[in-house]
């Protein structure tokens, strides 16, 4: 079973700023792996697929890369909206999730 | 518009059964793998099942094999999970997703979610 381990736990920034997130597999997943946003009471929302590929109607500021086992989900400067916790996964895996919190 | 739509949650007892149901709508319910995926409350994501477009191929995590089974019928646009020998840590928002490739091949990302039902097993 590959294990996917995030971090850091939580994430505390100011609109405006950069956030980066990180998630290393246990072993290598090639590109295979995907970030999905949820915010509270809604379902996840699907942000990036193979690791660099924007989902439909996601905007810009995200950014995925990474490739093997060391992968980075870059949210160029934070909107109000963007603060929730965000998971990577990997097939059947996901990982625990980071916290986006303001500061 | 593509929806799904999740029902048949509730409170029951451990050891007992319940049948989750997931309605499609807006988008060719036959040509997609279909998954459901849970959320025990304030914790993260696990996926518990998936099923392939034809219903011959359905996959598990261990902690449910030979208690939970998934199906699907194309005629109804519904995804179904039997719940079977509920235990308290099943307790959980379970959600159907929708895979994104709808070319056959499983790509095991999840692009459309329900807005998940709750399982609660307590006595």
């Amino acid at each position: 079973e590959i294990v996917l381990t995030q971090s850091p736990a939580t994430l505390s920034l100011s609109p405006g700023e950069r956030a980066t997130l990180s998630c290393r597999a246990s072993q290598s997943v090639s590109s295979y792996l995907a970030w999905y946003q949820q915010k509270p009471g809604q379902a996840p929302r699907l942000l990036i697929y193979d690791a660099s590929n924007r989902a439909t109607g996601i905007p810009a500021r995200f950014s995925g890369s990474g490739s093997g086992t060391d992968f980075t989900l870059t949210i160029s400067s934070l909107e109000p909206e963007d603060f929730a916790v965000y998971y990577c996964q990997q097939r059947s895996n996901f990982g625990q999730g980071t916290r986006l919190e303001i500061k | 518009e593509v929806q799904l739509v999740e029902s048949g949650g509730g409170l029951v007892q451990p050891g007992g059964s319940l049948r989750l149901s997931c309605a499609a709508s807006g988008f060719t319910f036959s040509s997609y793998w279909m998954s459901w995926v849970r959320q025990a409350p304030g914790k993260g994501l696990e996926w518990v099942a998936n099923i392939k477009q034809d219903g011959s191929e359905k996959y598990y995590v261990d902690s449910v094999k030979g208690r939970f089974t998934i199906s699907r019928d194309n005629a109804k646009n519904s995804l179904y999970l039997q719940m079977n020998s509920l235990r308290a840590e099943d307790t959980a928002v379970y959600y159907c997703a929708r895979d994104l490739d709808s070319s056959g091949y499983y790509s095991g990302y999840f692009d459309y979610w329900g807005q998940g039902t709750l399982v609660t097993v307590s006595s």
